[in-house]
């Protein structure tokens, strides 16, 4: 069965620095991993996703993400960290034999000005 | 600007009433899937569905809950009889179903709370 986890129900940063939001996964087979953001009131938003080859992976809003196979990890980074960053994060992973996303507990990121 | 919309934003309903969700899938996208989110179980996957069809609703109470696509661009899922453990936010998403490495585009959200 899949499953994702991350560890940090919150991660404070302060603005200008390089943020790291931690995600692990567990699936057979290669997986597809994918992050999403959530704003307050909004709906989740993609951010960048991981199918195979490059295992550093850029986004939108200057994220990116770095698949480390032998960790099982897809952590989300970022170099300089935005107060408009504060916001949820999902991790997701996806078992590219099954149908539907496992959806991690989220991570709440606040950046600090 | 293509978006996934729903309807109602907002929903406060009796314990016992009636609730139904819509949602109008981006087109062209032929997955849609529903999720509740809450603050004690976090995002949970409800139902989804394929070309219309019905793949797996494991997640939903079978007992009130019911999820349809009567056709391409319209999703529903109806509560009959809502309860207060049934307030939460949910969001409807779609995505192409192209092999598995789809990503998936949600809705704003329907904020439900029964009393």
């Amino acid at each position: 069965a899949q499953s994702v986890a991350q560890p940090e129900d919150q991660v404070n940063v302060a603005e200008g620095n390089p943020l790291t939001v931690k995600c692990t996964y567990s699936v057979s087979g290669n997986p597809y991993l994918f992050w999403y953001v959530q704003y307050p009131n909004r709906g989740l938003q993609f951010l960048l996703k991981y199918i195979t080859g490059d295992n550093l992976v850029k986004g939108s809003y200057g994220f990116e993400a770095e698949f480390n196979k032998s960790q099982t990890s897809f952590h989300l980074k970022k170099p300089s960290a935005l107060v408009s960053d504060s916001a949820l994060y999902f991790c997701a992973v996806r078992d590219p034999d099954g149908q539907n996303f496992v959806f991690g507990p989220g991570t709440r990121l606040s950046v600090l000005p | 600007d293509a978006r996934v919309t729903q309807t109602p934003r907002h929903k406060v309903t009796e314990m016992g009433q009636e609730v139904t969700m819509r949602c109008q899938p981006i087109l062209g996208h032929n997955t849609v899937f529903w999720y509740r989110q809450t603050m004690m179980q976090g995002l949970e996957l409800l139902a989804y569905f394929r070309n219309r069809a019905p793949l797996d609703d494991s997640g939903m109470p079978k007992d009130r809950f019911s999820a349809e696509m009567p056709d391409a661009t319209l999703a529903t899922l109806k509560i009959q009889p809502s309860e207060p453990r049934d307030s939460a936010v949910y969001f409807c998403a779609s995505g192409s179903g192209q092999g598995s490495s789809y990503e998936q585009y949600f809705g704003p959200g329907t904020r439900l709370t029964v009393t």
